[in-house]
């Protein structure tokens, strides 16, 4: 079963705007990661928080975690072409199993 | 970083025949390996969680004879999708807990079957 998932579905934002998506989840965690897949690749890894992290910066990215809430954000700042791609949250749903959301397609237009 | 090498990346087979796709950790150990799968524009489902030197762990609804798993050395998992039928087609991706055990996962390209 899917333990995150992600809003907006889709997203489509001009060139140099801030893209925001959303994660929510079900059960606790120990860390919530954010992952990036371009079409028809593998997944990278962008960004991991853990439990007791409330924010956390990769350069144009930044995370943010609200466990009561049970819910994440990615923000992507300064958006450029190259960021269009699905983004996944993923969490540690049971011990070693890392389960994805049903991820976000971000478009950036030129 | 570590990678994570999967091979073939597109297989295209006949029904009822055999696919085997390879997941390699290429600088790194890894004891625990998952295999994902994934549909056209849809999020990734974790099929099952491969252990090396023992049996894997399937994921609920997922056919473990249809499905054959083995990890068999610390580098190396494979996924044989048996007798595959085009209901099978589909994106598998592996990965691989990285070598410092933060949680972080390293993928394969993944391995795009096409059941004729």
């Amino acid at each position: 079963s899917q333990q995150g998932e992600e809003d907006p579905q889709a997203l489509s934002i001009q060139e140099g705007e801030n893209a925001t998506m959303n994660c929510s989840y079900k059960t606790s965690i120990n860390n919530l990661q954010w992952y990036r897949q371009n079409s028809g690749r593998g997944l990278v890894h962008l960004i991991l928080i853990r439990s007791n992290e409330r924010e956390k910066h990769s350069g144009r990215l930044r995370v943010t975690l609200d466990t009561s809430k049970k819910s994440s954000s990615l923000l992507i700042t300064a958006s450029r072409a190259a960021d269009t791609a699905s983004y996944f949250c993923a969490t540690d749903a049971s011990g070693d199993k890392i389960i994805f959301g049903k991820g976000t397609r971000l478009h950036i237009l030129p | 970083g570590a990678v994570v090498s999967q091979h073939p990346s597109r297989v295209i087979c006949k029904s009822g025949t055999s696919v085997k796709i390879e997941c390699r950790s290429l600088d790194f150990q890894a004891t625990t390996m998952f295999w994902y799968r994934q549909f056209p524009k849809q999020s990734l489902m974790l099929m099952a969680t491969s252990n090396e030197g023992s049996k894997a762990t399937y994921e609920q609804g997922v056919e473990k004879d249809k499905f054959l798993i083995n990890h068999a050395s610390l580098t190396l998992s494979t996924l044989t999708v048996t007798s595959a039928h085009p209901e099978d087609s589909s994106f598998y991706i592996c990965s691989a807990i990285g070598p410092d055990n933060t949680g972080e996962l390293f993928f394969g390209e993944g391995s795009r079957l096409t059941v004729l």
